[in-house]
């Protein structure tokens, strides 16, 4: 099993709303990983979890707030966005973030696409 | 920082051969991979080189140079369906001990016409 699913896949929230975004994976995994994507452009990366710790937080507002309740799941919190947060959400996960044998390339999730009216 | 640096479109005919150039500046340098996205989709692997040289894959070879700060993926025999966003992305060392981390560059979009 190389997948990693995300839900919901689309979510339309209003900015006083508060919602979650759920990633999950079952390759034993213990690097998980959100980005954001807007129209046309690269993923930005957001946070990095590493063996279900937080390693990496690019600067990200507080309006968005990580958690890893296990190996297995990762979600984000969103409270209070703005339209301009309204992207393409992607989930990660690889094998392992710090150094270590192979490459361990990433696999996305299908993304849940957000609006924020 | 990281910058990296890739055509924004390229198209090319179905049965051909296309290279997508990729250059990029970093330091901590710890392998680059390629990803095909398309449009409404989740970014899919392809490549990944950490030594100099190329790497085949069927249709689908990548190169680096390291010195140069230089990759390339080449497609070969042309497909409709590999009209997508390639990414290139660098994987580095963040300064802050042995994490590493994965920035992308904009992407080249492909358009495979008959």
């Amino acid at each position: 099993d190389t997948e990693v699913t995300q839900t919901p896949k689309h979510l339309v929230m209003g900015m006083t709303n508060k919602k979650s975004l759920k990633c999950e994976q079952h390759m034993g995994h213990r690097a998980m990983y959100w980005y954001k994507q807007k129209a046309k452009k690269p993923p930005e990366l957001m946070f990095v979890y590493s063996y279900e710790k937080l390693s990496i937080n690019e600067s990200v507002p507080s309006r968005f707030s990580p958690e890893c309740p296990n190996s297995s799941l990762l979600n984000l919190h969103l409270h209070a966005l703005q339209p301009e947060d309204s992207a393409l959400y992607l989930c990660a996960s690889s094998q392992d973030q710090v150094v270590g044998q192979g490459h361990y390339e990433q696999y996305f999730g299908p993304g849940t696409r957000l609006t924020v009216t | 920082g990281q910058n990296i640096d890739q055509p924004t479109e390229m198209t090319a005919t179905e049965g051909a051969i296309v290279q997508i150039n990729c250059t990029y500046q970093t330091s901590g340098f710890n392998g680059l991979f390629w990803y095909q996205q398309h449009a409404g989709e989740a970014p899919t692997f392809l490549s990944y080189n950490v030594l100099d040289g190329l790497e085949e894959k069927g249709r689908f070879s990548s190169f680096l140079s390291r010195s140069k700060g230089y990759s390339y993926l080449l497609l070969k025999e042309l497909q409709m369906k590999d009209s997508a966003s390639y990414l290139c992305a660098v994987r580095a060392f963040i300064s802050s001990g042995s994490a590493r981390q994965l920035t992308f560059g904009s992407g080249t979009q492909l358009t495979v016409l008959p």
